[in-house]
């Protein structure tokens, strides 16, 4: 079956640019995660969804930061006025279940989207 | 700022060598994963780990988690070329839900 999917997988923006990324997680998947890494590090978390609920957006690291899932499936997540720190990978993950067992809790993440800011 | 912190960060060996990568933090996590990422690619998940003390085969790759369930190491025995990539642990809150990854171990296994 389909994994999950990311797109586009590279944007360049301006500095000062709105971007939007998309994430079609697989079919039926309960949670949705939203992850940063930077160049040579590990991803940091930046917000979850358990289906159109976001349940948990610490990450976010400022206002300029939105994400959403607005039907439980395919989620955006937005980034206004977009500044040179904001270039990264952004991977998306989701699982299938929100039960807090970790069978259930396996992520399967997407290729990411790796965003330039010039 | 990572809550888990690996070493090394980079590894070099030849083919057919053993190797052990750590991954250890301060906090208690409840679960712990492992995952391996190649370039272009998002993490796969190798292996999750939830009791102190446990460990895990899966082929030629042993992980365990601490005792104290705060750290946790992954040996490869007789690294082969296609062992090559980004090793990245991962800890979980109480909740299941939030991961906090390290920073992720290089490893080049030259032919």
């Amino acid at each position: 079956g389909a994994g999950v999917s990311q797109s586009p997988r590279y944007k360049v923006a301006k500095r000062g640019q709105d971007v939007a990324l998309r994430c079609d997680p697989i079919s039926g998947h309960v949670s949705l995660f939203w992850y940063q890494q930077a160049l040579g590090q590990g991803p940091e978390f930046l917000t979850y969804f358990q289906n159109e609920a976001q349940l948990d957006k610490s990450g976010l690291p400022s206002d300029r930061f939105f994400a959403e899932r607005p039907e439980g499936s395919v989620s955006t997540l937005k980034i206004q006025r977009t500044q040179q720190e904001d270039s990264a990978v952004y991977l998306c993950a989701s699982s299938r279940d929100r039960a807090f067992i970790p069978v259930y809790n396996e992520q399967f993440f997407g290729p990411g989207t790796r965003l330039t800011v010039l | 700022t990572q809550l888990l912190e690996q070493s090394p960060q980079f590894l070099s060996i030849q083919e057919g060598e053993n190797l052990t990568v750590y991954c250890n933090s301060s906090s208690v996590f409840s679960s712990l994963q492992w995952y391996r990422q190649e370039p272009g690619e998002g993490p796969v998940l190798l292996v999750t780990v939830v009791t102190g003390g446990e460990v895990k085969k899966l082929k030629r790759l042993t992980f365990q988690f601490g005792d104290a369930r705060k750290d946790s190491s992954l040996h490869i025995t007789a690294a082969q070329p296609g062992d090559t990539g980004l090793y990245l642990c991962a800890g979980a809150e109480d909740n299941f839900n939030k991961f906090y990854f390290g920073s992720g171990t290089k490893l080049n296994v030259k032919p």
